[in-house]
């Protein structure tokens, strides 16, 4: 089982690059989302899906863009880095019945913008 | 708007202690919460999932606790090991059950040989 598998596990960039985190589940779970962790504010929630065509933002979506065509994949994008947005990323899911399985995370990207 | 409040900070504990981490939230309709655990540099571990409508959830020495009334849960580690050295996390998902988790900031426990 695979479970969350999120791709790369490290990266730098420049100021105003662009690249995408991959994030891709094998369990065929409908719930997917996007973290970011940084020091003193903790975890908190970028984008989100509840089934493949549909996403919504989070907490703090500025500088960020998802798309979701398959339930399996939920690709976040970067549109042009910051330095704010330094941190490591978290990709997670769950079922719909999430009340009773809970979330599975991926191991993470850290990501540092020069 | 929810949040999610962990006390301590920081624990340092001998081993072999049972200790006991905190986690309170403001809205109280909640679908469920979860406890994680974190190790230094790397992803999320699940420990333990309580319902709404459950009181509590064991997995070895752990125990996890929820009184959805005064907004709190607790997580009760029994005899204390350096392995369980790491940073503790607690969660909560709205009653619309959106996907959507907040978390606390966690507590960081050090257990001492």
């Amino acid at each position: 089982n695979a479970g969350v598998t999120q791709t790369p596990k490290f990266q730098v960039l420049k100021t105003g690059q662009s690249m995408t985190l991959q994030c891709a589940q094998d369990m065929n779970h409908e719930y997917m989302s996007w973290y970011r962790q940084d020091p003193g504010m903790g975890l908190r929630l970028i984008h989100y899906s509840v089934g493949a065509g549909i996403t919504d933002q989070g907490e703090v979506p500025n500088g960020y863009n998802v798309s979701r065509s398959t339930t399996e994949d939920f690709p976040l994008r970067l549109l042009s880095a910051a330095p704010s947005q330094t941190s490591v990323y978290f990709c997670a899911s769950s079922a719909t019945g999430a009340y009773i399985y809970g979330y599975t995370f991926g191991s993470g990207t850290r990501l540092t913008v020069v | 708007k929810q949040e999610v409040t962990q006390i301590p900070a920081a624990l340092s504990v001998p081993e072999g202690e049972n200790l006991v981490l905190n986690c309170s939230f403001t809205d109280s309709a909640i679908y469920n919460l979860q406890w994680f655990r974190q190790d230094p540099g790397k992803g999320l571990t699940s420990l333990l999932l309580i319902q709404s409508s459950q009181r509590e959830q064991t997995s070895g020495r752990l125990n996890a606790s929820l009184d959805k009334s005064s907004g709190r849960s607790t997580l009760y580690i029994a005899a204390s090991q350096p392995g369980d050295s790491a940073t503790y996390l607690c969660a909560v998902t709205g009653s619309s059950n959106t996907g959507k988790l907040i978390f606390g900031q966690g507590t960081t426990l050090q257990v001492k040989p």
